[in-house]
């Protein structure tokens, strides 16, 4: 099993719409999320982390399931700026330990 | 204005040639890293450092090399002995420790002649 899954996609949505994402992790004890957008040809970004208890910024939601080994990404009132691959990043273990990076879901926003 | 910065952009390798990646940072973060991206796949690690004068290998460190010999700067080698070395090269850095946030450099493009 890999260590991060993502669908590939690519979604394709209108503007307005909302859209959500879901990545599996296969490590039980991994210790940090994060998602990360990476615009064609350029380098990934920090969009935000992802807490236990979810959180939001602006119109992005991060949403940590332990139990079942995922962790989800929404984005309300898609814009076509948020056109992108959108990178689920996991850090495996406690202390220090390097990031897993799963391969990206691509979104395309039509206007 | 803090950031990392990697040259060249677009790099051209020929048969045999060992060429070098710059990273260079001014965020004062401790730990560097060096990342490799083919087409349609995740970033796959090659080496990280998290102190100057140390530096350890990643997932797929076979046919590069790299040094860390100041706190800014950790330049990635790739030999003659990397086969395949056509990728998008990403350098990354983070403050070290327990902080795991990472920021990215621009990248390289490496393409062989």
């Amino acid at each position: 099993r890999k260590e991060v899954e993502q669908d590939p996609g690519p979604f394709n949505v209108p503007e307005g719409a909302t859209v959500a994402f879901n990545c599996t992790y296969s490590n039980s004890a991994s210790q940090s999320f994060f998602w990360y957008r990476q615009d064609c040809r350029k380098e990934p970004k920090l969009l935000m982390s992802v807490y236990s208890s979810g959180n939001e910024d602006g119109r992005f939601t991060a949403q940590l399931n332990r139990a079942s080994q995922y962790i989800s990404l929404l984005i309300r009132d898609s814009k076509l700026s948020d056109s992108a691959t959108y990178l689920c990043v996991v850090r495996p273990y406690s202390g220090y330990s390097t990031l897993t990076f799963g391969k990206g879901t691509m979104l395309l926003v039509s206007p | 204005d803090g950031g990392i910065t990697q040259s060249p952009k677009y790099l051209f390798r020929k048969e045999g040639q060992n060429v070098t990646l710059s990273c260079e940072q001014n965020l004062n973060h401790d730990a560097m890293y060096w990342y490799r991206q083919d087409p349609g796949q995740g970033l796959r690690l090659i080496y990280y450092s998290q102190i100057v004068n140390d530096f350890q290998k990643g997932d797929i460190a076979e046919g590069y090399s790299v040094s860390r010999e100041k706190k800014e700067s950790f330049p990635l080698t790739v030999t003659s002995a990397q086969k395949n070395p056509t990728a998008f090269y990403l350098c990354a850095s983070s403050i070290g420790g327990a902080e795991e946030t990472q920021y990215f450099g621009p990248g390289t493009r490496l393409l062989v002649l």
